[in-house]
């Protein structure tokens, strides 16, 4: 009963490498959102994902931050040119439906640390 | 848009004693309302969820919520809390229609014996 796989779980960039995070969903969940949780500011909204579609990506810096949730394979949220701002624990969500009725269930996580 | 206020950033208590974590919410629109535990280092667990009906919501562990229209809370309970507790917890709010949450700031509810 494999829950939200989240890989890796610890990452360490320099500044100005790419990061990329991975999340797996939960068997039969195709709905798909990040958050970016930063101490003390609890977990912001990043962007949601079905299966190649990005449904809303509103939460998005605009510069350096891309997101994709491909046919086959896991979703990857992309970091390019990683500044020290961008350390912060990226959680990922699934959901079998759109309706928020079911809540997501959650991964433990990825935790980037920019040196 | 919708917005979460845990108005408490730490609460300390005593095992075994009741404690409660404050929320209140903003929306112009109806809203779903969740309750989740991030244990350290984990990923957040939903502990409860108000989607519609009575008002008193029962979670996982114990705890229990209010939702209060008037006031726009949803106030998360426990009768007597165990060491195993200490948690940080959120609150989160979803528009009817819409598929994202919103999450307060968190409040870490620290207990001691």
């Amino acid at each position: 009963n494999a829950g939200v796989m989240q890989n890796p779980r610890h990452l360490v960039r320099r500044r100005g490498q790419e990061a990329r995070l991975r999340c797996s969903p939960m068997k039969g969940h195709s709905h798909v959102y990040w958050y970016r949780q930063l101490p003390e500011e609890g977990l912001k909204f990043m962007v949601y994902l079905q299966k190649e579609n990005i449904i809303d990506e509103s939460g998005m810096p605009k510069e350096r931050f891309s997101a994709e949730f491909p046919k086959e394979g896991p979703s990857i949220l992309r970091i390019q040119q990683v500044v020290r701002g961008d350390s912060a624990a990226y959680f990922c969500a699934s959901s079998p439906s759109d309706t928020p009725s079911y809540g997501y269930t959650f991964g433990s996580g990825t935790r980037l640390t920019v040196v | 848009a919708q917005s979460v206020t845990q108005l408490d950033s730490q609460v300390p208590v005593f095992e075994e004693a009741p404690v409660e974590l404050r929320c209140n919410y903003s929306s112009s629109v109806s809203v779903y309302l969740f309750w989740y535990v991030q244990y350290p280092n984990q990923g957040l667990q939903l502990l409860l969820k108000y989607l519609s009906g009575s008002t008193l919501v029962k979670g996982i562990n114990g705890f229990e919520a209010e939702f209060n229209k008037s006031q726009t809370s949803f106030h998360l309970r426990k009768p007597s809390v165990h060491i195993s507790d200490t948690a940080e917890y959120f609150c989160a709010v979803s528009a009817a229609g819409y598929s994202t949450l919103t999450f307060g700031k968190g409040t870490m509810l620290l207990v001691s014996p």
